[in-house]
């Protein structure tokens, strides 16, 4: 599986916009960008994800460098519920559903009140 | 929607004990996972099922650890003569088939201490 890099920690202050890195300079062209983030003492949750182009939901927006080595997983408020282990992963499209997911440390978030 | 519920929240076992993780995942959901997440570190891939069939158990860390899902619904974990390496939270997710980037949804996991 295509590895990913990202800090290992990040601050930020409430209702301000948070931007995480993620760096994945050997994906491949069928790999998807997933973003997935942990509460504490919750299950991970999906959070977004992207191909080539940038994304956005409800929860975040996705930015993917036009060379696809790199992405950005942008909050544009944060809250203090935002705080958790986001994990960059690629997947990829060719096994879909039936593909497990590889985590790596993530990068835990903390929201300053 | 009821999410993926897993069963019991919390598990103490003294070494040597075997143990059994209960998965219900959400209703329709043909694909399943079990992860494995040690303290500090992301959840780590144990196995995957397509409905009954386990096509995946690459990531199972021993023939002590054993999974079945014998209906393509509710899965179940076993661990024989659980070690201290054992003690983990064991995550179960699963997913639908449709689309190609099919999210997983994960239950709250068990903490297994083994003391």
């Amino acid at each position: 599986d295509a590895k990913t890099t990202q800090p290992n920690s990040m601050e930020s202050n409430e209702e301000e916009p948070v931007h995480l890195p993620c760096n994945h300079s050997t994906i491949s062209g069928t790999d998807y960008i997933h973003w997935y983030r942990q509460l504490p003492s919750q299950g991970p949750e999906y959070v977004i994800h992207g191909l080539t182009s940038n994304v956005n939901n409800r929860m975040a927006s996705l930015a993917i460098a036009e060379d696809r080595k790199s992405s950005t997983l942008i909050l544009h408020r944060a809250t203090l519920r935002d705080a958790a282990v986001y994990y960059c992963i690629l997947r990829d499209r060719r096994t879909g559903a039936n593909s497990k997911l590889t985590f790596g440390k993530g990068i835990t978030l903390s929201v300053r009140p | 929607g009821a999410g993926v519920s897993q069963s019991p929240r919390y598990k103490v076992a003294k070494r040597g004990q075997d143990v059994a993780l209960r998965c219900d995942p959400i209703s329709g959901h043909v694909s399943l996972f079990w992860y494995q997440q040690a303290l500090g570190q992301g959840p780590e891939f144990l196995t995957y099922f397509q409905n009954e069939a386990q096509l995946d158990k690459s990531g199972l860390p021993s023939d002590r650890f054993f999974a079945e899902r014998p209906e393509g619904s509710v899965s179940t974990l076993k661990i024989q003569r659980t070690q201290q390496e054992d003690s983990a939270v064991y995550l179960c997710a699963s997913s639908s088939t449709s689309g190609r980037a099919a999210e997983q949804y994960f239950g709250p996991g068990t903490r297994l201490t083994v003391t």
